[in-house]
Formats: C-alpha cells, structure tokens, sequence
C-alpha cells in the first residue's frame, strides 16, 4: 500500500514570496491533516480536512496561509507572503477516520527554508 | 487543554544497550490514546505503538516495549538491545476522545543516538 505523498521535498525561498505544497494521502483515507515542526519542536496541527471539510484550522495563521482539499483527496497547503519564521518542515498526514482510533499516517514532509 | 512533556532532550547509548524514553502527558478526559513516533534522519514520522486509556496492560513488541501509568500519567517506551539504526528522534503523542475526535498534542521529541 503507498504511504502519504508529499512533493517537493525541499524548498528555498526569499522573504514575501509565496509558496505552495502538495500531499496525497493513503487511497481511501477521508481524513488529512497539515502539521508544521519547527527545528528541535514536535509537530504541530495547522489544519485537519475530512474528506473536502475543514474539522479544525484554529492554529492556522490565516492571514498568510490557506489550504485545500477539493474533491475530498489530494490538498495544497499555501503560504502568502512568507515570513523568515514560516521556516519549518510541512507534514501531511491522513487517517480513515477522524475517530479517536484513527491513527495518523505521516508523509516524508517538505522542507521550507525562508531567505 | 491537554499537553506532553519529554524531558529528554538527548539520549546516548552504545549499541546492544537498553534505552526508556520518558514521556508524561496531562488531560482532563478519561478517555484518550497516547502513541510513540519515530523520525529517523529521513524526517517521515513512522507510527510505532498505540494505547488507549482503558487498558494499562504493559505490552512487548519485539525490542520494543511501554510502561503505561495512569496513576502518574506516563507513558514511558523502552528499546531493548538498541540498534544503530534506532537513532532518530522520538515522540510522545496524545489524542483525546470524544468531540476532540483524533487531533494530536506532541511532545517536544527525544533524540536517541546509538552508537556502534
């Protein structure tokens, strides 16, 4: 079964330029989650989607970030305009469910670096 | 609003040794699932084990084993015969029931370096 894709792997940006990632989940999982980790931090939830709703996005800084998932599968997470502290690894993570016994299956993640 | 802590930051082992990570969380419900991650230098986090309040029942598998306690609100993970291939940075994760459906709280992650 193929895990949790995530492209690009790593990004390099200047300041107040934007930038867009990509996840596909696990087939079948309606739920996917957005995480940001900062270097030497545990992960943190941006924002989680079942299927083409948004569950929870109270961390999203949505001022500068926004994300989708239309048609209930692959999601864009976008920042615009990005700050140096939006320097972090992005994880995509997906689950069945949403249900407590749900457990989170995490991508490769992608690694931003902001110039 | 529920939080875990690893004290941890840093753990050196020689290869063959055995490792515990430390890991105590707060909660208000009484029902919840705690969890340990793995993220090797590759930086995926790969699921390793998972255990919900109602079963304290410690558990082995293969060299890996936990100590669940809900009297002191730990939930410790032992590597037992730690390989070199176990270095990575660990976490400490917990989701609540309920409502808060399966959203998870980290740990701040402990890196274990196992030397040859």
């Amino acid at each position: 079964e193929a895990g949790v894709a995530q492209s690009p792997r790593y990004k390099i940006i200047e300041k107040r330029q934007s930038v867009a990632f990509w996840c596909n989940p696990i087939s079948g999982h309606a739920t996917l989650y957005w995480y940001q980790q900062i270097l030497g931090q545990g992960p943190k939830l941006l924002i989680q989607f079942q299927n083409n709703g948004v569950v929870d996005d109270s961390q999203l800084p949505k001022d500068r970030f926004s994300a989708e998932r239309l048609k209930g599968v692959d999601s864009t997470l976008k920042i615009q305009p990005a700050k140096l502290e939006d320097s972090a690894v992005y994880l995509c993570a997906s689950s069945l469910f949403s249900r407590s016994t749900d457990t989170q299956y995490f991508g490769p993640g992608t690694r931003l670096t902001v110039l | 609003a529920q939080k875990v802590t690893q004290a941890q930051t840093e753990i050196s082992v020689v290869e063959k040794e055995d490792v515990t990570l430390d890991c105590v969380y707060e909660t208000r419900d009484t029902t919840y699932y705690l969890f340990w991650y793995k993220q090797p230098p590759s930086g995926e986090l790969v699921f390793l084990i998972r255990r919900n309040s109602f079963d304290e029942q410690n558990e082995i598998s293969g060299r890996y084993s936990w100590n669940f306690q809900k009297s002191t609100s730990s939930f410790n993970f032992t590597i037992t015969a730690s390989q070199v291939v176990d270095s990575a940075v660990y976490f400490c994760a917990l989701s609540e029931g309920g409502a808060a459906g399966n959203k998870l709280t980290f740990g701040g992650g402990t890196r274990v370096l196992v030397k040859p």
